[in-house]
């Protein structure tokens, strides 16, 4: 199975909101509500960000949402902030217990 | 608060057996119901899920690795390992464990913070 995609990059200006995609199949992100994202800072171990398509874990920025149509899953940063200026990678569960990341997204805050 | 920390040689030579171990703090390995996951990242790239073993002991591997890839649990220890064998230049990453609680969608809530290994001669 192929990794999940994302767009290479992303940006916004300080205050506004921007939106990553991670589109799969519907053998993955499709076929089950067990999208997540990480926010990783460079030289840092990843963060969980959001769990299954739109949970969000205690600590977490109400900022960060996040939502799934069909195939692809998405990751809204409202209000961005300069400390939102990381990569963000997607996961999903893709059956038969195997679970794919996504190619990573940079964001730049301008 | 259950903390990760992996350990290992840095430099593993071609063809050799890479070796890595993940001790858990702060809490039981086998407490609960957990996933204990081993992930990489080549530098400048993506992340990519190796394989987990549960608290049980069962475990589920990436199918492109699962012939070269062992993953053990040692609960006297509070640790679990890894075991690449057979590696290439493709296999240097920086490695790291993470768990997932069984039943949260395998979201990675509680990361190591990585270690770096070196395939070459």
């Amino acid at each position: 199975q192929s990794a999940l995609t994302q767009p290479p990059s992303a940006s916004g200006s300080p205050g506004q909101s921007v939106t990553i995609s991670c589109t799969g199949t519907s053998s993955d992100v499709g076929g089950y509500n067990y999208v997540s994202w990480y926010q990783q800072h460079p030289g840092k171990a990843p963060k969980l960000m959001i769990s299954e398509v739109n949970k969000r874990p205690s600590g977490v920025p109400d900022r960060f949402s996040g939502s799934k149509s069909g195939n692809t899953a998405s990751l809204t940063v409202s209000g961005l902030q300069a400390e939102d200026e990381a990569d963000y990678y997607c996961s999903s569960y893709a059956g038969s217990n195997n679970l794919l990341f996504g190619g990573g997204t940079k964001l730049t805050v301008l | 608060q259950v903390q990760l920390q992996e350990s290992g040689p840095g430099l593993v030579k071609p063809s050799q057996t890479l070796s890595l171990t993940c001790t858990v703090s702060g809490g039981s390995i086998s407490s609960g119901s957990y996933h204990w996951s081993w992930i990489r990242q080549p530098a400048g790239k993506g992340l990519e899920w190796i394989g987990r073993i549960h608290t049980s002991g069962s475990t589920n591997y990436k199918p492109s690795l699962k012939s070269r890839l062992t993953i053990l649990l040692d609960t006297s220890k509070n640790q679990f390992s890894l075991e690449l064998s057979s590696v290439t230049a493709a296999d240097t990453a920086v490695y790291y464990c993470a768990s997932s609680r069984y039943g949260s969608g395998n979201a990675f809530d509680i990361w190591g913070q990585g270690t770096m290994v070196t395939v070459s001669s």
